[in-house]
């Protein structure tokens, strides 16, 4: 069951905020965050397993809200390189079944 | 060594032929997943190997052959591919199976089937 996620593209100034949602009609286990630059590999983020905790990365950070079936990322004074297509992954509910399945992605602009 | 590493890194291979595709890792991960990945769309599950076998397919086409001949290298042999079989295929690996712990990707192989 592929997520959902939203916005699908964001365009922001430097310094600007944003935040990105990922929302499933199913439970989760857990939810991975991915940032995809052009031509690139998807580099990992963080992940949030079931127990709603909240990660922090330097200025991005994310909230998984067990109840609601969702996920945000937050991303504070974005920076020219936060600009990258942003993925969620999800896996059923069961966990433990190595089948991640990524969102259609939220392209982030930051322009200077 | 914190990487995964595919090659080649650009492939064009008409539909008769066979190729194959290579991923290697040394981070001692005991999962790695071969992922397809159209323009502009998400990575999209194929194959996923823990503990060097195979314990996940998505129904791919048999025209998609993986293969782990041991914990750091992953195969995907290609055989009579079709023309929407041009894409980006991802390597990736992760310390265990399960969804506990995060992937790491390779840059992947651009595949042109011609």
């Amino acid at each position: 069951q592929q997520p959902v996620q939203s916005p699908q593209a964001v365009i922001l100034r430097e310094g600007e905020d944003a935040v990105i949602n990922c929302s499933s009609s199913k439970a989760l286990y857990s939810v991975h965050w991915y940032r995809q630059k052009h031509g690139e590999a998807p580099v990992f983020l963080m992940i949030l397993l079931k127990g709603g905790e909240q990660k922090g990365h330097d200025k991005i950070s994310a909230s998984f809200n067990e109840k609601k079936q969702q996920s945000s990322l937050y991303l504070t004074a974005s920076q020219l390189s936060y600009s990258g297509t942003y993925f969620c992954g999800t896996d059923p509910p069961q966990g433990g079944s190595e089948k991640l399945v990524f969102g259609k992605g939220t392209k982030l602009t930051v322009n200077p | 060594d914190t990487e995964v590493t595919q090659t080649p890194k650009h492939l064009v291979m008409g539909m008769t032929n066979k190729k194959s595709l290579k991923c290697e890792q040394h981070m001692g991960h005991r999962a790695m997943y071969w992922y397809k990945q159209k323009a502009k769309k998400p990575p999209e599950l194929m194959f996923v190997y823990s503990y060097e076998k195979l314990s996940i397919n998505e129904s791919v086409p048999s025209r998609f052959s993986p293969e782990c001949p041991n914990s750091s290298l992953l195969n995907l042999h290609l055989h009579a591919l079709q023309p929407e079989d041009s894409a980006l295929y991802l390597c990736a690996s992760s310390q265990s199976d399960g969804t506990n712990y995060g992937y790491t990707f390779g840059s992947g192989t651009r595949l042109t089937v011609v």
